[in-house]
């Protein structure tokens, strides 16, 4: 079936970097954006950005440019999100999703990881 | 403009209606997609397009858009609709995703 596999929790030290997973299933890879989103403990979801798997191009909400990459990986059918310089504050739980657009060519989301853990303590 | 604003919390009564919203100057352009969060759980999309529903979201869950308001209704509340619901839809002039701060929703 149809999903998408994310890396397990990671703890880190402010001002460290942390790369999170996300392995696609149950259907052609390149064929659907991925984007990436984050929820903060008790908090809504903020998006982060996509990566078109076909070429790698990325697209990133302002407040995450120059410190987050996204990346993937055809071969294995799998993306990537690091982020750098971590702050406390970006303790969360890190989603990937599978996109489609509609008539109106807003992007939802059909398909979720289960989300990792982002957890940045000294 | 950037925001999407909904009612932080809305309870309904078992088997009552409830009508959950999200504002927003940009939903007079572009669609509404919602989602449901529960404890625990990755979002869940139950609506996209305004009032499209995916395979698997049983019919009492319905939506529309009308000028910058798109509602979400539920009609005969049932305890496995409780959760957080979120509207998303995008940026006016660009490819940026937006999402309302979310509803709570109690089943009563």
């Amino acid at each position: 079936q149809v999903q998408l596999v994310q890396s397990g929790p990671e703890m880190r030290k402010p001002g460290t970097s942390v790369k999170v997973s996300c392995k696609a299933s149950g259907y052609t890879f390149t064929g659907y954006y991925v984007h990436w989103l984050r929820q903060a403990p008790g908090q809504g979801l903020e998006w982060m950005g996509w990566i078109n798997p076909t070429n790698g191009a990325t697209q990133f909400a302002q407040k995450f440019v120059g410190w987050v990459t996204m990346t993937r990986d055809t071969s294995l059918g799998s993306a990537s999100l690091e982020l750098t310089a971590l702050k406390f504050d970006d303790t969360a739980i890190y989603y990937c999703a599978r996109a489609s657009r509609d008539g109106y060519n807003t992007w939802y989301f059909e398909v979720w990881g289960r989300g990792t853990l982002v957890s940045v303590s000294s | 403009s950037s925001d999407l604003t909904q009612d932080p919390v809305v309870s309904v009564p078992l088997g009552q209606t409830v009508k959950i919203t999200c504002q927003g100057d940009t939903l007079r352009t572009y669609s509404a997609t919602w989602y449901r969060q529960k404890p625990g759980q990755a979002p869940l999309l139950v609506i996209y397009s305004n009032y499209k529903r995916p395979s698997g979201i049983p019919a009492r869950v319905s939506a529309s858009r009308s000028g910058n308001t798109a509602s979400l209704t539920i009609t005969g509340a049932q305890a496995e609709d409780e959760g957080d619901y979120y509207c998303s839809s995008r940026e006016t002039g660009n490819n940026i995703v937006l999402f309302g701060g979310g509803t709570k929703l109690t089943v009563l």
